[in-house]
């Protein structure tokens, strides 16, 4: 069974930092992958999606890396900004084996400080 | 832009009514999913629809599950006799032509409190 684990849970930083926000899967055997940004009580948006043969994605200040054969992703933040403030979760599709069920890990919550 | 709403936004029941949750998916996407999401845990698949047919479910989708498209525009989630742990954020998502491909959109998300 896919099991997604985001790391670290909680991210507080000051703005203008970078930042990385890591993913990591134990079935490598991944159709795709996409990051998405959670605000509270609100719906997901898809920031960046990753097929299994790519290795990163960017769009603006972000990037996103994928290592699928270490299960492994990772969410860079360039120049943050408070309304960076959100969580981000990541989502793996598999596959085989029912491809469409997604596994989504817990997510962190940024904090970005003015 | 094209967006995934939901209505209605928050919804109250008691313990086992039933309820039904709605959702305009994009209008050119082929593929509908359902998801919830219990306070303070991950998101969680539920069933995914495609031609008028459910293509996967998780365990979660039990008996208890319904969905359907009873028109073009629409896709509801019915869940009989609603239980306490029925509570939950429930979100409706789709994709395009390419299930496997595409990303995926999410609506807003119904917030149900089953008392």
């Amino acid at each position: 069974k896919q099991e997604v684990t985001q790391i670290p849970a909680a991210l507080s930083v000051p703005e203008g930092e970078n930042l990385v926000l890591n993913c990591s899967f134990t079935d490598s055997a991944i159709y795709n992958l996409q990051w998405f940004r959670q605000d509270p009580g609100k719906g997901l948006t898809s920031l960046l999606l990753i097929q299994s043969s790519q290795r990163e994605q960017t769009s603006g200040r972000l990037n996103a890396s994928l290592d699928k054969s270490s299960g492994r992703s990772t969410l860079y933040i360039a120049a943050s900004q408070p309304g960076d403030s959100a969580t981000y979760l990541c989502a793996v599709r598999p596959r085989s084996g029912g491809y469409q069920k997604v596994t989504f890990g817990i997510g962190t919550k940024l904090q970005v400080i003015p | 832009e094209p967006e995934v709403t939901q209505t209605p936004s928050h919804q109250v029941t008691q313990m086992g009514q039933e309820v039904i949750l709605r959702c305009v998916p994009i209008s050119n996407h082929l593929y509908f999913y359902w998801y919830r999401q219990i306070l303070g845990q991950k998101v969680e698949f539920l069933v995914s629809f495609y031609n008028n047919e459910i293509s996967e479910k998780s365990e979660i989708f039990d008996d208890q599950f319904s969905v359907e498209r009873p028109d073009g525009s629409n896709f509801t989630l019915k869940i009989r006799s609603t239980k306490l742990e029925d509570s939950a954020m429930y979100f409706c998502a789709s994709s395009g032509d390419s299930g496997r491909q595409e990303t995926q959109y999410f609506g807003p998300g119904t917030r149900l409190l089953v008392l």
